[in-house]
């Protein structure tokens, strides 16, 4: 079975600061996929950035990076010069790679960014 | 334009009632799934499917039928809606699920 867990209900920042999104995600699996997800206001869903288990190097995407500590089951979404159009619900998903038949997700992180 | 369209995008039903959510993708993509979204729960696997004839069951599939008779096409019934089923609906497809799932815009259920 796997699950993905985000603890952060709800997170904040100041416009053009970092801010750091958790999550976990725990499989019996030893290979699989990992995929942060954005959701704005207008409800669609948007692909932000994905990383291969496999994969030694953290992947990123222009201000968004990922900080994936294997043994530690932690999958961290790190954004940059935090911009008002950042501000959405984030979620935390998985796969695993042999088989991508089902993507689970976790409970999700409302970002609020301030000006 | 290529993507997921789901109809309708918004649906009011009375409890009891049947009615069927319609997902199709332009993407020639074998995987296609349906989630629900209910506050504080993130997305639920409803009912996947790998390709056209093969459907299975995910997280929360009770009350649901799914169909994939094309590649293209795969509607979710409601077969005697209840309020529990208020909900936002979400179609996906994926190539072979590595890159990712596309998503189409919902569809907002409201059960009375």
């Amino acid at each position: 079975a796997q699950t993905v867990t985000q603890s952060q209900p709800e997170m904040s920042v100041q416009e053009a600061e970092t801010v750091t999104l958790s999550c976990t995600y725990d499989t019996s699996e030893s290979d699989y996929y990992l995929f942060w997800y954005k959701q704005p206001p207008s409800r669609q869903m948007i692909l932000v950035i994905r990383q291969e288990a496999y994969k030694q190097q953290n992947a990123t995407e222009n201000r968004f990076s990922v900080n994936f500590q294997k043994a530690a089951k932690s999958f961290s979404l790190k954004i940059s010069d935090s911009q008002l159009g950042d501000a959405a619900m984030y979620f935390c998903a998985g796969s695993r790679s042999y088989n991508t038949d089902k993507l689970i997700f976790g409970t999700g992180t409302r970002l609020q960014v301030f000006p | 334009n290529a993507g997921v369209t789901q109809t309708p995008k918004f649906q009011v039903l009375k409890t009891g009632q049947s009615m069927t959510l319609q997902c199709a993708q332009d993407m020639n993509h074998e995987y296609m799934s349906w989630y629900r979204q209910d506050p504080g729960m993130g997305l639920r696997l409803i009912h996947y499917s790998v390709g056209a004839g093969i459907t299975d069951q995910g997280e929360v599939p009770n009350g649901y039928n799914v169909s994939r008779s094309t590649t293209e096409d795969f509607p979710l019934r409601l077969l005697s809606a209840a309020p529990s089923q208020t909900s936002v609906y979400f179609c996906a497809s994926s190539f072979q699920g590595a890159n990712g799932y596309t998503f189409g815009s919902g569809t907002r259920l409201t059960v009375v």
